[in-house]
Parts: structure tokens; sequence; C-alpha cells
């Protein structure tokens, strides 16, 4: 067990629709990233909040979004909703803003568009 | 652009059989290079970082190594439990702040 929590573990909606991903960090850890796993593309990362501030953005689509609460939490948006957005999406969390830090990640949660 | 690949994409192995698995990586400049093993329908879980080329590490029967442009993970001996798709990944140091480049891993399967 990391630490890392999230919720919920499966989720199954239908195009067009908006999902809500909830991220809870290891205990201390001030860093959180969101990564999308899709079986052809492998672990994509897509952003990355430090302490409540958005702190690096990778290839994530103007349709998520993504925000890093007081108590550290995060939740990421997904909103219109494509088949091609299934997928497994992980939170991670490290210690710090990232460099060099070990990031451990969360059990998942797997959406399923239909 | 910075990519890491991994081969081979599958590896099948009896009980005992030693072996290893490759991640070649192309960076602006390496702050850190991860492994971390990945059961099926699991997050990753994180073995070892290499930050410097000759480093090692090891952990019971995996030992991870790193060369300039690529690193090893060596298997002594896997037994069954080993079976997971070990994933490799890169920290460059011009990249996006922390973000990790992850190759498509490798899937282990080991025999009795």
């Amino acid at each position: 067990d990391s630490g890392v929590t999230q919720t919920p573990k499966h989720l199954i909606t239908a195009t067009g629709q908006r999902v809500t991903l909830r991220c809870s960090p290891r205990s201390g850890d001030l860093s959180v990233y969101w990564y999308q796993q899709s079986l052809d593309q492998g672990l994509q990362f897509l952003i990355q909040y430090y302490n409540g501030e958005e702190r690096a953005k990778g290839n994530i689509l103007e349709r998520f979004s993504a925000q890093q609460f007081p108590d550290l939490h995060s939740e990421l948006n997904l909103s219109s909703l494509e088949l091609g957005d299934s997928a497994l999406y992980f939170c991670a969390s490290s210690v710090a803003a990232g460099d060099r830090d070990t990031q451990y990640f969360g059990p998942g949660t797997r959406l399923t568009v239909l | 652009e910075d990519q890491v690949t991994q081969s081979p994409e599958a590896l099948r192995l009896q009980e005992g059989e030693s072996s290893s698995l490759n991640c070649s990586y192309t960076v602006s400049g390496l702050r850190g290079l991860f492994w971390y093993r990945q059961d099926p329908g699991k997050g990753p879980e994180f073995l070892f970082t290499l930050y410097s080329a000759g480093e090692e590490k090891e952990k019971e029967r995996l030992k991870a190594t790193l060369t300039k442009k690529e690193s090893f993970l060596h298997i002594t001996a896997p037994k069954p439990e080993d079976s997971a798709t070990y994933l490799c990944a890169v920290q460059a140091l011009l990249g996006s702040q922390g973000n990790l480049i992850f190759g498509k891993g490798t899937k282990l399967s080991v025999k009795p």
C-alpha cells in the first residue's frame, strides 16, 4: 500500500458526460501528479500540482482540468467525454516539487466511456 | 524529444532462469531513472531510483544498473511471484518540473 488513495475505483459513464476523479496524497506529500494509462499509449503525464499551485502540464486535453485543495487532495475533472477517454487514471504523490523525488502511485480509477 | 524504449516487450522465463530487461533512453539531461513494477489493474509500485552512470541498486532478486544511455534490470533466479510488468521512467533536466516519461514496459512471466 503506497499510502495514496483514489476514488472511485471504477467509473462507467456515457459519451458527453462529465466525471470527477479524486486523489489523496501520502501524508506529508505536497505534490500530486495525474497520469493516464491506455493500452496503446502507456503511462502519460497529464498535470502536476505542488502545494495548491499548478506546477507542470503535460499533454492534457482542454476538456480536462484539475485542482489541488488546501488539504492537498486533488481532483481531476473530465468533461465532454469521448470513447477514447476510456483508460486507467493514476494519481501519484511526492514529498516536494519533483526534482529527483520518488513518486508513489495510487491504485487508479478505471474509467469506461460507453 | 525525450524518449524511453523498453525491450523486450514480453519475456517468459522458467523459475530460476536469470535474465535482464533493458531500458534505453534519450533525454536532454537525466535527473533520475526510475523502475516500477505494475501488477494487472494496479498502480505502479516503486522499485529503484538511479541518478548517475555507474550506479547500481539491489533489492532481493532484482538489481538495477545505469549507463549514460540505458539501464538494465537484472532478475536473478526469478520466482512466479516476480511475474508483472516492469516499467522504466526518466525525469529529464529540461522537462516539465517533476514529471516522469515512461516506457511501455516489459511484461515478465515466470513459470514454475
